[in-house]
């Protein structure tokens, strides 16, 4: 399967700061990464789908011009919380999709996740 | 779009006892059906996950049932051990390649006491 890393792994900043956080997947064709919003004690609601050179598909209700998502290469994925306030304080999880050695996955493999909070 | 809800919220087992986490689903298209741990403050880990061309999977102490006519999927924990304690979310999406893209329920935090 995959190795997903996510950086940072904690962030602290300042209301009206801009925040990105990196996604990566080591010796993995990540064609497809997921980005995921998880709040304390609740479940994970997907932001946003990328494939790899398009731009991302946001879910119904994320502001896209908040969360901008790049899927620059097969590799890496980032997320960018502009001008983040207090709201936006949560757990911030990726996963990817893809294959490598020609096995190609169905599972979703997922990163450690950011802890982004907004003082 | 798909909906799943899962059930119940918390649970609280004896060591040894056995545990069932119920999910169902609203979208009849729903193809695949994964369960995922979480400890806290860690990733989601997929422990199990069965499509929709077969009724029961089973690995060691894990087993999935899918019944595809109710739109209900189970997991099945036996001889449940503290180790098991975590937050588990079932899920389903439409496989339709890269791009399928994964509805969590709400979770269960299961609690082993010895």
């Amino acid at each position: 399967g995959a190795v997903v890393s996510q950086h940072p792994s904690r962030v602290i900043c300042k209301s009206g700061t801009s925040v990105k956080i990196e996604c990566r997947s080591l010796d993995f064709q990540a064609t497809t990464m997921f980005w995921y919003r998880q709040f304390p004690k609740k479940s994970l609601m997907l932001m946003a789908t990328s494939n790899e050179g398009s731009k991302a598909t946001y879910e119904q209700g994320v502001e896209k011009d908040k969360f901008l998502i790049n899927h620059a290469s097969l590799t890496l994925s980032t997320l960018t919380v502009t001008s983040a306030h207090p709201e936006d304080s949560s757990f911030y999880i990726c996963s990817v999709k893809g294959s490598t050695s020609g096995i190609l996955y169905n599972e979703q493999f997922f990163g450690p996740g950011t802890r982004l909070t907004v003082l | 779009g798909e909906n799943v809800e899962q059930h119940p919220s918390t649970l609280s087992v004896q060591e040894g006892d056995s545990a069932v986490i119920k999910c169902t689903y609203s979208d009849s298209a729903s193809n695949y059906f994964p369960w995922y741990k979480q400890e806290l403050g860690k990733r989601p880990q997929l422990i199990i996950d069965i499509r929709s061309n077969v009724g029961e999977k089973k690995d060691q102490r894990i087993a999935v049932t899918l019944n595809k006519t109710a739109k209900h999927f189970s997991l099945h924990i036996t001889e449940t051990q503290p180790e098991d304690s975590a937050v588990y979310f079932c899920a389903a999406s439409i496989y339709t390649g890269t791009a399928s893209k994964l509805t969590f329920g709400t979770g269960t935090r299961l609690q082993v006491t010895l």
